[in-house]
């Protein structure tokens, strides 16, 4: 059962321009994890963010997490090419299961 | 850097026959999960194990899926009879923390296509 919906699931943009994913979800989850995912390779994970309105970022990426533990969003600055991939968040519950996204297929156009 | 090994990367095989994977987590983690992903969708959990035992199966096909985890270290992931909807890649990952909560690290999983 997919209880976090990623949003879109399908995004082309040009490099240098900057882009949001959303993942949102009915649960309050007491973690959530970002994965980036290239073809044919396993997950690798980006951040964890546990607390509510929690902010990280790295490098060109941003993560927030909403203040009811239930969504989080993505952004990217200045897309490059090298961040093709499938971007996937995953939210952990008190019964220690971490579930995944629908997932958002990204392609940077150079 | 440590990593988690998958073996075979790919596998072809008939349906109604049986396949197997196997999966070496990192040294030390104690939690195991494998996962089943179909291409462009997220992975789906099938089974997680705490050392050697079961900790969550629920979404595995019992009555053709079998996993298991002897010592608790490398893991194997049997399907038998294969059937053409399985065809999907399988995910092995490790964590150190049975909640999961330092992320899990996954293997470059086996592409199973079923003919």
């Amino acid at each position: 059962t997919q209880l976090l919906e990623q949003s879109p699931q399908f995004l082309s943009i040009q490099e240098g321009e900057n882009l949001t994913v959303y993942c949102n979800s009915s649960s309050v989850f007491s973690s959530l994890q970002w994965y980036r995912q290239e073809p044919g390779e396993g997950p690798v994970l980006l951040v964890t963010v546990v607390t509510g309105g929690e902010v990280k970022k790295l490098k060109r990426l941003t993560f927030q997490f909403g203040d009811a533990r239930k969504d989080s969003s993505l952004h990217i600055t200045a897309a490059q090419p090298g961040d093709t991939g499938l971007y996937l968040c995953a939210g952990g519950n008190t019964g220690n299961q971490f579930y995944f996204g629908t997932g958002t297929s990204l392609t940077v156009i150079p | 850097e440590a990593e988690v090994a998958q073996s075979p990367r790919y596998k072809i095989t008939e349906k109604s026959q049986a396949v197997a994977f196997w999966c070496d987590p990192i040294s030390g983690h104690a939690t195991l999960y494998w996962y089943r992903q179909i291409l462009g969708q997220g992975p789906e959990l099938l089974v997680q194990f705490q050392d050697e035992s079961v900790v969550d199966d629920s979404q595995l096909p019992k009555d053709r899926f079998s996993a298991e985890r002897l010592k608790g270290v490398d893991s194997t992931l049997k399907i038998q009879p294969a059937e053409l909807g399985d065809s999907a890649m399988y995910l092995c990952a490790s964590s150190p923390s049975y909640r999961g909560d330092y992320g899990y690290t996954f293997g470059s999983g086996t592409r199973l296509t079923v003919v």
